[in-house]
């Protein structure tokens, strides 16, 4: 049982790139999530899946797109990299919102030069 | 404004100590949940534990206790007798029904190191 995994742990992109962060969970998760954790900032939401076929903008959704391609699996893109998208993010699962805990990956640590 | 504040940013104690961490809270919901989050040095959140907010009694896991208080809006945290391991950052988050929109907001975290 692997929890929730994601895809790459560590990233490098010039300014001015594409990527996409993948994120896949096990636990038969309804809700999914996507955090940029930033010094002193903590944890933002940046968008979030209530459920499969349904996206919602989170508090900073500025420069990304989600797609939540099936139960297990949500995705986070950056369209064109600036510095200001260098950060830790992070994908968590619950069983729903809002009241359940929520489950955290390992964190992709990106950085834009 | 901020939703929840987590005053102390760093906190040092000598191992074997006692280490408490505030967590305030504001919101308008009657109908809310808490939360405190470990994350440690490798980086990964663990989540610790849940309160609803009808739920006022306090609770205790082995060397971790959370203390409730609705009347303060507080939800705080203390380690008994502190090992090395429990050096890491703590976040305290809130969920609320109505208000919340689906969103759980984060403290900005008590880094705690446990000096050996």
């Amino acid at each position: 049982n692997a929890g929730v995994t994601q895809t790459p742990k560590f990233q490098v992109l010039k300014t001015g790139q594409s990527m996409t962060l993948q994120c896949a969970q096990d636990m038969n998760h309804n809700s999914m999530y996507w955090y940029r954790q930033d010094p002193g900032m903590g944890l933002r939401l940046i968008y979030y899946s209530a459920s499969e076929g349904t996206t919602d903008k989170g508090e900073v959704p500025n420069g990304y797109n989600v797609s939540r391609l099936n139960k297990r699996e949500f995705s986070l893109r950056l369209e064109s990299a600036a510095p200001s998208q260098t950060s830790v993010y992070f994908c968590a699962s619950s069983v729903g919102t809002p009241a359940y805990e929520q489950y955290f990956g390992p964190g992709t640590r990106l950085t834009v030069t | 404004a901020q939703k929840v504040t987590q005053a102390q940013t760093e906190i040092s104690v000598v191992e074997k100590e006692d280490v408490t961490l505030d967590c305030v809270y504001e919101t308008r919901d009657t109908t809310y949940y808490l939360f405190w989050y470990k994350q440690p040095p490798s980086g990964e959140l663990v989540f610790l534990i849940r309160r609803n907010s009808f739920d006022e009694q306090n609770e205790i896991s082995g060397r971790y206790s959370w203390n409730f208080q609705k009347s303060t809006s507080s939800f705080n945290f203390t380690i008994t007798a502190s090992q090395v391991v429990d050096s890491a950052v703590y976040f305290c988050a809130l969920s609320e029904l109505t208000y919340g929109n689906n969103r759980l907001a984060f403290g900005k975290g008590n880094q705690v190191v446990v000096i050996p």
